[in-house]
Order: C-alpha cells, then structure tokens, then sequence
C-alpha cells in the first residue's frame, strides 16, 4: 500500500547544530503534509505543516520544505536545544483522507 | 480548551478478555481518529470516525471495532486480546478531515 518512509531513525546532534529529517511517500495525489514530536509519556504533538501548494513553511526554528516532483519533504530544526530531544514523525495524508505516519526519528540533543 | 482526553490512562487485561479504551475529542472537532502504538514502532492507523459514522479503517481484524457517539466522544473495543495487542492506543480528533490532528496522551493496553 502506500506508505511514507523515514530517514534517519536516531539522530545524534550536538547542541546548538542542526538537525534534518527527511521522509518520502508514494501517495502522488499526497496534498498534507504534517509533523509530529512525540516526548516521553505524551502523544504526538503537531509542530508544523505544510500543504502541497506550498514549497517551505518555516516557524522560529523549525522549518519544512516539500519537493512534490520528487515526493520527499523534510524537517530541518536550527539551533538544537535540550527540549528538542524528543521522537519525530513525519506524515502524508493520502488521496482517501487517511493520515499516514513515518517510523518515527529519534533526535538526541548532546550537551 | 480542553485537549483530546482519553480513559483510562493505563488497563491491564488477560488474554482472550474485551478492552474498552473511550475517547472525548476537542469541543467542536466531529472527526476521530484511533492509531496503535506498538513498542519501538511507529503510528499504525487503526480507526476514522465522523459525524458518528465509520469512514475508513487500517489493515486490523474484525475484533477491533469502535463507534462514536451523538457528543462525538468515541469508544474503541478489541475482542479476544492477544499478548501482541499490546501498545499505546492513540485517538486523535480534528476539525475537518483537511486539518491536522491533535491526539491525546493515550491508553496504555497491556494484555498478559
């Protein structure tokens, strides 16, 4: 079926370097794009998204772009800081409205 | 506002018993959505519900089942557990079906 892959599963950054995510689908008819971060014992939380007419969105330091030709979008976070350590999830919502998630990256601030 | 919130927080049950897992969306939201969360993996869509009807469901058996409400809140049903049922069960709701979702903390489902 289609599905979303993502890239990697555990990033290891230092603090106060970048830190990119990057996820693609199958889906071409794909037109929503949202991203998740999970922190221990809570649901994911929508950090950003972005929509197939759009190429970047960016908020503070997170920032999303998204090439439709060849169906990859990816989450590039600036400045790391502790609290950014967390599991990320990227998702496409498919041409039947369902909402497909990648694995999931784990991202681990180093001090 | 009151974010998604789910009952309970934790249950324990045997093999071969029934889990009820409820769900209460944000005020306003008609769409309900039930995800697994399974140890190590990622989100697997379990559920679509809106405006009390079932609009799409994921690649599960039968036994997992639900229904939504007149108020929108939502019930997740699993029949005859097994030990592989166990995960972390997300709900979600949202505005329209184009609007992203916000999911609550979750239920913890363990099956022994």
């Amino acid at each position: 079926g289609e599905n979303v892959e993502q890239h990697p599963s555990t990033l290891s950054v230092q603090e106060g370097d970048s830190a990119v995510i990057k996820c693609t689908y199958s889906d071409s008819a794909s037109n929503y794009f949202p991203w998740y971060k999970q922190e221990l014992g809570k649901g994911p939380q929508l950090i950003i998204d972005i929509r197939s007419n759009v190429g970047e969105k960016k908020d503070q330091r997170i920032a999303v772009t998204l090439n439709k030709t060849a169906k990859h979008f990816s989450l590039h976070i600036t400045e790391t800081q502790p609290e950014d350590s967390a599991v990320y999830f990227c998702a496409a919502r498919r041409r039947d409205d369902k909402i497909i998630f990648g694995k999931g990256t784990r991202l681990h601030i180093l001090p | 506002e009151a974010g998604v919130t789910q009952s309970p927080t934790h249950l324990i049950k045997t093999r071969g018993q029934q889990a009820t897992l409820r769900c209460s969306p944000i005020s306003g939201h008609t769409s309900v959505y039930w995800y697994q969360q399974a140890l190590g993996l990622g989100l697997q869509f379990l559920l679509w519900y809106d405006e009390g009807e079932e609009r799409n469901r994921g690649n599960f058996p039968p036994r997992f089942s639900g229904r939504q409400f007149p108020n929108y809140s939502s019930e997740l049903n699993v029949n005859a557990l097994e030990l592989e049922d166990s995960a972390l069960y997300l709900c979600a709701s949202s505005l329209l079906a184009n609007y992203g979702y916000t999911f609550g903390s979750g239920t913890r489902l363990t099956v022994v």
